[in-house]
């Protein structure tokens, strides 16, 4: 099984510079959603979605856009990029609600802006 | 903010001795899950212990849960030097659907 697949693995930006980050999973999973992890700050959550179509901001959505066309995928787009934008970036995808759903992550994403 | 504390930042341990980590939480939660992460690697999921449980096994883990104090413990028993990685815990709020991690305890196991 794939699981969560992200790309790229690696990416150094110029300041202003835009990209995309990509994220799918072939598990059928519902919800999906973007973290961005820091060093000392633990993860924290840009954007997620609960299905297909829909989408909400979490803790730090300035400077992201997302979007949810199909249940398997959910781009994280940077639309221009800052040096604060550095930073790893995981996706994660769930199963519908229930109390006991585990949530699978990707390898992450290391993002570099200069 | 984040949701989650964990508690020590860092723990440094002989290799077969037990290693419990500790983690808090602000808010209402429908589960709480336990995740490790090797340095410069994905996050990897250990364990998940449901609002309605006090304590679950897996292997050489155990978690317990305090709802009414709000905390959870990992115990890592007869710990390994593969152990060594970074643990987060992490609560799922199926009010607004976030999972809010914590900022992690380092654990190094000394061979």
């Amino acid at each position: 099984n794939a699981g969560v697949t992200q790309t790229p693995k690696f990416q150094v930006l110029k300041t202003g510079q835009s990209m995309t980050l990509q994220c799918a999973q072939d598990m059928n999973h519902e919800y999906m959603s973007w973290y961005r992890q820091d060093p000392g700050m633990g993860l924290r959550l840009i954007h997620y979605s609960v299905g297909a179509g829909i989408t909400d901001q979490g803790e730090v959505p300035n400077g992201y856009n997302v979007s949810r066309s199909t249940t398997e995928d959910f781009p994280l787009r940077l639309l221009s990029a800052a040096p604060s934008q550095t930073s790893v970036y995981f996706c994660a995808s769930r199963e519908d609600r229930g109390l006991g759903n585990t949530i699978y992550f990707g390898e992450g994403s290391w993002l570099t802006v200069v | 903010s984040q949701q989650g504390e964990e508690d020590p930042q860092a723990l440094s341990i002989q290799e077969g001795e037990n290693a419990t980590m500790n983690c808090s939480y602000k808010t209402s939660i429908n589960n709480l899950q336990w995740y490790r992460q090797n340095s410069g690697r994905g996050l990897v999921h250990l364990i998940l212990i449901r609002s309605n449980e006090r304590e679950k096994h897996s292997g050489r883990l155990r978690v317990t849960l305090d709802t009414s104090k709000k905390s959870s413990s990992l115990l890592i028993t007869a710990s390994r030097a593969a152990d060594t990685a970074s643990y987060f815990c992490a609560t799922l709020n199926f009010g607004n659907e976030k999972l809010t991690f914590g900022t992690g305890t380092r654990l190094t196991i000394i061979p």
